[in-house]
């Protein structure tokens, strides 16, 4: 099955630690973004990337890093300078060649809580 | 003005109602209109996408896009309980990026 998955499904953290959440997707899809999502709140975009070994910030990218160094995967680390990290986060793909770059993909999200 | 407002609801309907989501947006630049629905404590689905103005159909689904006046709607024609969920609306095409603009959602329940 073709898809993106996202693991773990929930995680917990202490405050002060890094941590990484993973995205990864089978549809061969070019360009992957990373989102935050807080009650009451739109999907705030974090960070994206286009083609491998390139990416550019979002919204609201203080706090985070991320890489692309295989076309299916796009790991984001939530470091501890995030100030709230706890947020249901979400990666989605979208694929050049479909001729409408702005459909994305969603993946099933990783529920952080950092205590 | 924020660049998208979506009216949060919560908007619960009986079933079999028709349902009226909509969004209004400020940047005129927006080509790209798309509808996710979100279960809860799942990732967004894709519904439907239009580009630029018009009607675009697919079942139960009716997604308008109204250009000159920035305004964008989805009908739900039969609603069904399995209907509820979030809908989120969402815009691109602005300056050449890839980047999508999101609505907060409308919370959308059908009551049986």
């Amino acid at each position: 099955d073709g898809g993106i998955t996202q693991s773990p499904k929930y995680l917990f953290r202490k405050e002060g630690q890094n941590v990484t959440l993973s995205c990864e997707q089978n549809l061969n899809h070019d360009a992957m973004y990373w989102y935050r999502q807080d009650p009451g709140q739109g999907l705030r975009l974090i960070y994206y990337s286009q083609i491998v070994n390139d990416f550019q910030k979002g919204d609201i990218a203080e706090g985070y890093s991320v890489s692309r160094e295989k076309k299916e995967s796009f790991p984001l680390t939530v470091t501890s300078a995030q100030k709230n990290p706890t947020a249901f986060y979400l990666c989605a793909s979208s694929s050049w060649a479909s001729g409408n770059s702005y459909e994305q993909y969603f993946g099933p999200g990783t529920r952080l809580t950092v205590t | 003005q924020k660049e998208v407002e979506q009216d949060p609801g919560p908007l619960s309907v009986p079933e079999g109602a028709i349902v009226s989501l909509n969004c209004t947006y400020s940047n005129s630049a927006f080509q790209y209109f798309m509808w996710y629905r979100q279960y809860s404590r799942k990732g967004p689905e894709l519904l439907m996408y239009t580009y630029s103005s018009g009607n675009k159909e697919d079942g139960r689904f009716t997604a308008q896009v109204d250009k000159s006046s920035k305004y964008i709607s989805l009908f739900i024609r039969d609603s069904q309980p399995s209907d509820s969920a979030t809908y989120l609306c969402a815009m691109g095409g602005q300056g050449g990026s890839e980047k999508l603009v999101f609505g907060k959602g409308t919370k959308l329940t059908v009551n049986p």
